[in-house]
């Protein structure tokens, strides 16, 4: 079976703090990819890493930042959380024109 | 830029009942389109990929369909079962060299006993 591991199910910080969100696979995928879920607007790309300390961009990378030192791991990093970052974070990996696989998400709360 | 729709928003059905969800994209340069269902609270499970050269898709109950020039797909669940229960997203991965997920905002799906 496919594995993507986020490290927290759950997490509540409070405004300002940094927060670190990280993803694992055991698939030597290349791809790896960060969105948020949000009622009404869905799910969005934040950034998005093609290989090792690779990144790109997505749709709405505003206060976050990414890190992909090992080829397995994809983190996300709020340099100062805001209650507006308060969402699911699904992290992804795949290969090239192939299936996109996803973890079970990260509920963060900002407070 | 390419804009996923999912009609409808919400479908309850009752069980056994075989139904269609709908896709639609509109810029038909995919490169494939993904079908997948999200639990409550849950992270997405892949259920069929469909590459921009194939016509369908089957897993099980499940059948996909892709219509490039139109810009559409369907998802056909034959005989559902409550633990149907649950939203639909599909995604379409663009030409480029990128190969993000684009996103409808998906089905919620509702299978009565």
């Amino acid at each position: 079976d496919v594995k993507v591991t986020q490290s927290s199910r759950y997490l509540v910080k409070r405004t300002g703090e940094k927060v670190f969100l990280e993803c694992v696979q055991d698939m030597d995928h290349e791809n790896m990819f960060w969105y948020r879920q949000d009622p009404g607007l869905g799910l969005r790309l934040i950034y998005f890493s093609y290989d090792v300390k690779m990144k790109e961009k997505g749709d709405i990378p505003e206060g976050y930042s990414v890190s992909r030192e090992k080829k397995e791991r994809f983190s996300l990093i709020l340099e100062s959380a805001s209650t507006n970052q308060t969402s699911m974070y699904l992290c992804a990996h795949g290969t090239s024109g192939n299936t996109i696989y996803f973890g079970e998400g990260s509920w963060l709360t900002v407070v | 830029k390419q804009e996923v729709t999912q009609i409808p928003a919400a479908l309850s059905v009752p069980e056994g009942e075989n139904l269609v969800l709908n896709c639609s994209f509109t810029d038909s340069a995919i490169y494939n389109l993904q079908w997948f269902r999200q639990d409550p609270g849950k992270g997405l499970t892949s259920l069929l990929l469909i590459q921009s050269s194939q016509r369908e898709q089957t897993s099980g109950r499940l059948n996909a369909s892709l219509d490039k020039s139109s810009g559409r797909s369907t998802l056909y669940i034959a005989a559902s079962q409550p633990g149907d229960s649950a939203t639909y997203l599909c995604a379409v991965m663009d030409g480029g060299a990128t190969n993000k997920l684009i996103f409808g905002t998906g089905t919620l799906l509702a299978v009565q006993p």
